[in-house]
């Protein structure tokens, strides 16, 4: 079965810290986004990447930063972590020769708490 | 702006009543649409999508109807059962500047299926 996975499920940080959210996939998918969820507020973009090494602003960037070194691994930074980060984040993949929002694969997610 | 909402937050159904889940769009230049499921404790999975082209489409249970005059969308779950429990939320993608699709999602509703 294919998978995202997301290496936390909670996590509670300190204002300040530095914050690395990872996600890995196994199924060679080119694509990798980074969403956050919010009650009333529904999926919003954060980064996403169509290539190694490449990396492009979602909607939300301000206070995130990502890493992709490697085709199945999409690391979400927060640099300075604050209280309006507290957010569920969500990993997805997808391969290039779907259309955009198919083929989509979450991860289960990661609760943030930031306190 | 742009959006994608739905009209109700939370539906409660009969277990093997039907069910319609709402959602209203406001950009005419989308070209699909798509309708997850996101579980508790899980990322948000494909259920059914429809072309900007297509009025409705059919999958095991569940259908989808697409009013472009009105710019509405809707799913219908047929003999809906207590595994239909989730949150169901719509997107739409449309074609942006570099290439990329943009993916816009809905906030959300909970459907609650009562035994």
């Amino acid at each position: 079965d294919v998978k995202v996975t997301q290496s936390s499920r909670y996590l509670v940080k300190r204002t300040g810290e530095k914050v690395f959210l990872e996600c890995v996939q196994d199924m060679d998918h080119e694509n990798m986004f980074w969403y956050r969820q919010d009650p009333g507020l529904g999926l919003r973009l954060i980064y996403f990447s169509y290539d190694v090494k490449m990396k492009e602003k979602g909607d939300i960037p301000e206070g995130y930063s990502v890493s992709r070194e490697k085709k199945e691994r999409f690391s979400l930074i927060l640099e300075s972590a604050s209280t309006n980060q507290t957010s569920m984040y969500l990993c997805a993949s997808s391969s290039s020769g779907t259309g955009a929002g198919y083929g989509y694969t979450f991860g289960s997610g990661t609760r943030l708490t930031v306190v | 702006g742009e959006s994608v909402g739905l009209h109700l937050p939370t539906l409660s159904v009969q277990e093997g009543d039907n069910s319609i889940i709402n959602c209203a769009y406001s950009n005419s230049a989308s070209d699909y649409f798509i309708w997850y499921k996101q579980e508790s404790g899980k990322g948000p999975q494909f259920i059914i999508d429809i072309r900007s082209n297509m009025d409705k489409r059919q999958g095991q249970r569940v259908t989808v109807l697409l009013n472009k005059t009105v710019k509405h969308l809707s799913l219908q779950i047929a003999a809906t059962q207590p595994g239909d429990s989730a949150v169901y939320f719509c997107a739409e993608t449309r074609s942006v500047s570099g290439g990329y699709q943009k993916v816009t999602f809905g906030t959300g509703t909970k459907l609650q299926v009562i035994p």
